[in-house]
């Protein structure tokens, strides 16, 4: 089993959709979890790391489920600017400074 | 500005050629890592510093080898024994472990391709 899954998609919305997408992790003692978004051929940019309570910044929301270790993205009203690849990461609870990633879940935005 | 530099944006080489991919951060952090990243694939990790003098094997370490003789600089060579070396290179960094809110920060990235 991958230490981080995500659904590849695309997923394909219209401007002003909400779109929701979830990561799983592998080890239940993981501690620190983000979401990166990635444009084609650029580096990996932080979207917001993921709090146990949820936390939210602008159209985005974060969630963390513990019990059945998963992590979940929503994009409220979606841009087309939010168009990307996004990266789910997760840290290695035997040593802090590894992080695992995902292979990305692409999201385009059509006008 | 802070940040991190890679350079070259990129990279060729030949059979046989040892190259050096050069990774400089003004930020002051303590750990650095490199990482290889191949189409439709999640970053994987060649090697990380937590300190200066001090480096360790990340998962794919095999045919490259890194050098953290200053805080600021870790250069990742790709020796010969790479075969299969073509791929994105992305250079990283965080203060101390990756907490919730001490992110990884990534350099712009190296291509390398087989000449």
């Amino acid at each position: 089993r991958k230490e981080v899954e995500q659904d590849p998609g695309p997923f394909n919305v219209p401007e002003g959709a909400t779109v929701a997408f979830n990561c799983t992790y592998s080890n239940s003692a993981s501690q620190s979890f983000f979401w990166y978004r990635q444009d084609c051929r650029k580096e990996p940019k932080l979207l917001m790391s993921v709090y146990s309570s949820g936390n939210e910044d602008g159209r985005f929301t974060a969630q963390l489920n513990r019990a059945s270790q998963y992590i979940s993205l929503l994009i409220r009203d979606s841009k087309l600017s939010d168009s990307a690849t996004y990266l789910c990461v997760v840290n290695m609870e035997s040593n802090d400074y590894k992080l695992s990633f995902g292979a990305g879940t692409t999201v385009t935005v059509r006008a | 500005d802070g940040g991190i530099t890679q350079s070259p944006k990129y990279l060729f080489r030949k059979e046989g050629q040892n190259v050096t991919l050069s990774c400089e951060q003004n930020l002051n952090h303590d750990a650095m890592y490199w990482y290889r990243q191949d189409p439709g694939q999640g970053l994987r990790l060649i090697y990380y510093s937590q300190i200066v003098n001090d480096f360790q094997k990340g998962d794919i370490a095999e045919g490259y080898s890194v050098s953290r003789e200053k805080k600021e600089s870790f250069p990742l060579t790709v020796t010969s024994a790479q075969k299969n070396p073509t791929a994105f290179y992305l250079c990283a960094s965080n203060r101390g472990p990756p907490i919730q809110n001490q992110p990884q920060h990534f350099g712009d990235g190296t291509r390398l391709s087989i000449l």
